[in-house]
């Protein structure tokens, strides 16, 4: 099993759309996560901590189910310039290193 | 405030060939972490660096090799380029702040690497 898992993409949405990105994690005792956004031939960036409360910023909510193991991001109203690769993220304890999913692909569309 | 800053930004080598990568951390950062990132893949873990020491290392091999200087900045190494070397190769910097603690990861542009 692979330690970080995301849906296969792409997904192809219309403006104003609400999509979600799923994201699994198979190390237990991973206490940090995160969601990054990487616009085509650019570096990662990283979008927002990920908390065991959940956490909003705007039109994005990340939520954290520990028990499952399982991450989430959800994108409401969606933008044209929403359109990148979401990376999920978890950070390896220790010496802060990072593990990423293979990332999901949003296209948004007029 | 310069970010993190990496050169050369693409480069092209034929099989068997060495090469090496440079990373100038963001100023305050003392921790220099790299990645390599292959076509529709995440980025992998390579090795980080922290007062001049490799301090941790994911499952690459020796051909893989790096450095830090007392600046901060970094070099990564590559020997023996094979075809499959052919990805993008990130930068990340940080201060750390301790064992366990978090630590935000600032990533730069990346070198694109181009193996023949």
């Amino acid at each position: 099993r692979k330690e970080v898992e995301q849906d296969p993409g792409p997904f192809n949405v219309p403006e104003g759309a609400t999509v979600a990105f799923n994201c699994t994690y198979s190390n237990s005792a991973s206490q940090s996560f995160f969601w990054y956004r990487q616009d085509c031939r650019k570096e990662p960036k990283l979008l927002m901590s990920v908390y065991s409360s959940g956490n909003e910023d705007g039109r994005f909510t990340a939520q954290l189910n520990r028990a499952s193991q399982y991450i989430s991001l959800l994108i409401r109203d969606s933008k044209l310039s929403d359109s990148a690769t979401y990376l999920c993220v978890v950070l390896n304890s220790g010496y802060s290193t990072l593990t990423f999913g293979k990332g999901t692909m949003l296209l948004v569309s007029p | 405030d310069a970010g993190v800053t990496q050169s050369p930004t693409h480069l092209i080598k034929t099989r068997g060939q060495q090469v090496t990568l440079r990373c100038s951390p963001k100023s305050g950062h003392d921790t220099v972490s790299w990645y390599q990132q292959a076509l529709g893949q995440g980025p992998q873990f390579i090795f980080q660096y922290y007062e001049e020491e490799e301090r941790q290392r994911g499952n690459f091999p020796d051909r893989f090799s790096g450095h830090q200087f007392p600046n901060y900045s970094s070099e990564l190494n590559v020997n023996a380029l094979l075809l499959g070397d052919s990805a993008l190769y990130l930068c990340a910097s940080s201060f750390y702040l301790g064992a366990d603690r978090q630590e935000t990861q600032y990533f730069g542009p990346g070198t694109r690497l181009l193996v023949l």
